[in-house]
């Protein structure tokens, strides 16, 4: 079956704390996963996917595939990126539904 | 990103009433999709179409029907066989070429 875990609703840091985000996935064949987001008051967006492999706003996601996991990872988090942080995955090629995480609220306090 | 737009931005339904959320994209995308957003549960697809006049059905799709007789609008009606309608949904679009999924800015629809 095909599966997205966050096991964090609330992740709550400070300021130029570092930030990960766990995301756990269950898939049979090779997925694609997303890093979605949605900033207060606005639409959900798309912030990275694996593929890609580049930094969006000092964020990275690496596959782990022996492990199944897509953590999202900051070295220093900002106020600004306090918001709601959908893990997400499809298969590969086409058109593909995607698999969402329960997702994950991050909040960083000054 | 005024690609999708979702109407209306809030919506109130009366007991055994059918009641129809529009999605309309101007991205030229084949491929629309339907969510439902509930709090802690993140999102479950409804139904999805990649092609003019064809759809399918998601995960959680009993009591909610759709049409797409045009590529830039797939409208979702939530029927009197929904028994629990009230949630967030989120309508989405996909173009050709391994495209992310662009979002609509949702529609809530409460129970009178």
């Amino acid at each position: 079956a095909q599966r997205v875990t966050q096991p964090e609703k609330l992740l709550s840091v400070f300021k130029g704390a570092p930030v990960e985000l766990k995301c756990n996935y269950s898939y049979s064949g090779s997925p694609e996963l997303f890093w979605y987001v949605q900033y207060s008051r606005q639409r959900l967006q798309l912030l990275l996917r694996h593929i890609s492999r580049e930094s969006i706003k000092g964020f990275t996601a690496d596959l782990n595939k022996g492990e199944t996991s897509f953590h999202l990872k900051k070295p220093f988090a900002q106020e600004e990126d306090s918001a709601m942080y959908y893990c997400a995955l499809s298969g590969q090629g086409g058109f593909q539904k995607l698999v969402f995480g329960t997702g994950t609220r991050l909040l960083v306090s000054p | 990103d005024g690609g999708i737009t979702q109407s209306p931005k809030y919506l109130f339904r009366k007991e055994g009433q059918n009641v129809t959320l529009s999605c309309e994209q101007n991205l030229n995308h084949d491929a629309m999709y339907w969510y439902r957003q509930d709090p802690g549960q993140g999102l479950r697809l409804i139904y999805y179409s990649q092609i003019v006049n064809d759809f399918q059905k998601g995960d959680i799709a009993e009591g909610y029907s759709v049409s797409r007789e045009k590529k830039e609008s797939f409208p979702l009606t939530v029927t009197s066989a929904q028994k629990n309608p009230t949630a967030f949904y989120l309508c989405a679009s996909e173009g050709t070429g391994n495209q992310p999924q662009h979002f609509g800015d949702g529609t809530r629809l409460s129970i009178l």
